[in-house]
């Protein structure tokens, strides 16, 4: 059982270049989210899809794109990257949808993605 | 104010201490309280939660949370090496139009010292 899949693990990138984070979840989840981590930021919120189909706005989403290409897999882009996006991408699927009241459904996340924009 | 603080330490402490890992948080309407562990190089995976006020204990970990001072904390007994990652702590907050997020607290990094 593999839970979530992020490919690559590590990429080095040169400023306006574009790239495409792949996501995979075999848990049958609903809903999928990508998170970047910065130090002394902590996890911020992207986005996310509550279901196959749909996307939406976290915290931070300028500069990406999204596209949930069917239940299992979540896409995150960048279409021109900058040095300010450098940092570990993860990508979580959760069972609950989120749109819901928030149960004790855990997110359950891949080991990230380390990106570096130079 | 941010929704929810957290000290990001980082903690050092000798095998077999007490560790005491804590997270204030804003909006009193708050239920689900969740903590996470995050292993150096992986992704975070959920540890315990709790709903509401009150303690919740799973072997030598207790969750526990103070709505009146919003105010939570989870307790590490008889700390072993292997308990060396970063925790952080986790609410649900309403995003609006119906949405609920996870928003994380910068997490604590942990280490037990053989």
């Amino acid at each position: 059982n593999a839970g979530v899949t992020q490919t690559p693990k590590f990429q080095v990138l040169k400023t306006g270049q574009s790239m495409t984070l792949q996501c995979a979840q075999d848990m049958n989840h609903n809903s999928m989210y990508w998170y970047r981590q910065d130090p002394g930021m902590g996890l911020r919120l992207i986005y996310y899809s509550a279901s196959e189909g749909t996307t939406d706005k976290g915290e931070v989403p300028n500069g990406y794109n999204v596209s949930r290409l069917n239940k299992r897999e979540f896409s995150l882009r960048l279409e021109s990257a900058a040095p300010s996006q450098t940092s570990v991408y993860f990508c979580a699927s959760s069972e609950v949808e989120a749109r819901t009241v928030f149960s004790n459904q855990p997110q359950h996340f891949g080991d990230g993605t380390r990106l570096s924009i130079l | 104010q941010k929704e929810v603080e957290q000290d990001p330490g980082p903690l050092s402490v000798p095998e077999g201490a007490i560790v005491s890992l804590n997270c204030t948080y804003s909006n009193s309407a708050f239920q689900y309280f969740m903590w996470y562990r995050q292993y150096s190089r992986k992704g975070p995976e959920l540890l315990m939660y709790t709903y509401s006020s009150g303690n919740k204990e799973d072997g030598r970990f207790t969750a526990q949370v103070d709505k009146s001072s919003k105010y939570i904390s989870l307790f590490i007994r008889d700390s072993q090496p292997s308990d060396s990652a970063t925790y952080l702590c986790a609410i649900p907050t309403y995003s609006g139009a119906g949405s609920y997020q996870l928003t994380f607290g910068k997490g604590t990094k942990l280490s037990v010292i053989p």
